[in-house]
């Protein structure tokens, strides 16, 4: 059974810092990973998904990494912003449309 | 596209009264999903339809829950009789399974029902 495991569970910078965002799973097999950004009491925002077969996704100042064979992925925010204060949340995909969530990280960024 | 829509956005019903979640996914999508997130357990899948056809629903909890897709732009997840361990925010999910397609695979929620039993 995949088990996600996202450390720290909690992440507090001040702001223009950058973020680094940890997710580790336990099955290599996978055949894609996507982070969300979940606001207090709203639905998930995908912000990236990275297939198995590529190592990185950019979108603006966020930047996914992915590591199948050590089973870890990391995403970077830069110059973090009081605006991307929320808990993120990886997921991983095996061949079928399962997914698995990780816990989040909540994050603060203090003006 | 409005995204996935769902409702109602919060329910609160009595123990033993039948709930009924709506979701309607992005046009285009062929594969629809229905989760569920509570602070325990965290966010778990309870099942997903493929071209409306139910693919897996081993996360269903028990034979309380049932869920339909009887076209591509409609869904719905049942509790009957709901019970108070049934509170929970539920999600549905859809995504484009069809490879070449602008976000193929990646997953795309609703804002959440949030279901209240007392």
């Amino acid at each position: 059974k995949q088990e996600v495991t996202q450390i720290p569970a909690a992440l507090s910078v001040p702001e223009g810092e950058n973020l680094v965002l940890n997710c580790s799973f336990t099955d290599s097999a996978i055949y894609n990973l996507q982070w969300f950004r979940q606001d207090p009491g709203k639905g998930l925002t995908s912000l990236l998904l990275i297939q198995s077969s590529q190592r990185e996704q950019t979108s603006g100042r966020l930047n996914a990494s992915l590591d199948k064979s050590s089973g870890r992925s990391t995403l970077y925010i830069a110059a973090s912003q009081p605006g991307d204060s929320a808990t993120y949340l990886c997921a991983v995909r095996p061949n079928d449309y399962k997914l698995s969530f990780g816990a989040g990280t909540t994050v603060t960024v203090r003006a | 596209d409005a995204g996935v829509i769902q409702s109602p956005r919060h329910e609160v019903t009595e123990m033993g009264q039948e709930v009924t979640l709506r979701c309607k996914p992005i046009s285009g999508h062929d594969y629809l999903f229905w989760y569920r997130q509570t602070m325990m357990r965290g966010l778990e899948l309870l099942i997903y339809f493929n071209n409306n056809v139910p693919i897996d629903d081993s996360g269903m909890p028990e034979d309380r829950f049932s869920a339909k897709m009887p076209n591509a732009s409609f869904s719905t997840l049942k509790i009957q009789p709901s019970e108070p361990r049934d509170s929970a925010v539920y999600f549905c999910a859809s995504s484009a399974g069809l490879a070449g397609l602008s976000h193929y695979n990646e997953q795309f929620f609703g804002p959440g029902t949030r279901l209240t039993v007392l």
